[in-house]
């Protein structure tokens, strides 16, 4: 079982649905990291947030939100996507956000926009 | 801006075997490398984290090397069995942040 725990698994949206990722961990991380990852390719860093500060945005379009409302808790708030948007959503924390520090990874969120 | 490529993308062996995946860096200006495994739908499970300043780290019946100054790292899996059935991924962290750049993987699947 991953200490990163990501809701829901699954999640199926039309293009003008509102919802939200949502992404938690116990282990006092203080750095929390959104990816996203297309089938048979490499997960791309979306955000990085930093003592829940928003530290890198990777140039991601609007309709896609973070929120960290505290240490522990990471959403992503999904709004007007497009079908190039289904992709599985990955979650990752680290201790911090130092360079050495191992990032650890939730099973993510399999997302298809009809 | 980094780059990493991981050969072979696919490797089928049978269960025994010795087996060394590939992965290459742009950029030698890296902090650490990371090898990740990433079972099909699922998220990725850390193995290996080597520093700049070290060669190699070990856990178990694995092995990963780094050489900085070629742009390379190895991951060595020793007497390999099924359940290492899996896509083995590395990253090199070489910006502020923690950013991870992830080569493409390598989809390794062992036959009994």
């Amino acid at each position: 079982d991953t200490e990163v725990t990501q809701t829901p698994k699954h999640l199926v949206m039309g293009m003008t649905n509102k919802k939200s990722l949502k992404c938690e961990q116990h282990m006092g991380h203080r750095a929390m990291y959104w990816y996203k990852q297309k089938a048979k390719k490499p997960p791309e860093l979306m955000f990085v947030y930093s003592y829940e500060k928003l530290s890198i945005n990777e140039s991601v379009p609007s309709r896609f939100s973070p929120e960290c409302p505290n240490s522990s808790l990471l959403n992503l708030h999904l709004h007007a996507l497009q079908p190039e948007d289904s992709a599985l959503y990955l979650c990752a924390s680290s201790r911090g956000d130092a360079n050495y520090q191992p990032q650890h990874f939730g099973d993510g969120t399999r997302l298809s926009i009809l | 801006k980094q780059e990493v490529t991981q050969i072979p993308a696919a490797l089928s062996v049978p269960e025994g075997e010795n087996l060394v995946l590939n992965c290459s860096f742009t950029d030698s200006a890296i902090y650490n490398l990371q090898w990740f495994r990433q079972d099909p739908g699922k998220g990725l499970t850390s193995l290996l984290l080597i520093q700049s300043s070290q060669r190699e780290q070990t856990s178990g019946r694995l092995n990963a090397s780094l050489d900085k100054s070629s742009g390379r790292s190895t991951l060595y899996i020793a007497a390999s069995q099924p359940g290492d059935s899996a896509t083995y991924l590395c990253a090199a962290c070489g910006n502020a942040g923690n950013m991870l750049t992830f080569g493409g993987g390598t989809r390794l699947m062992v036959k009994p």
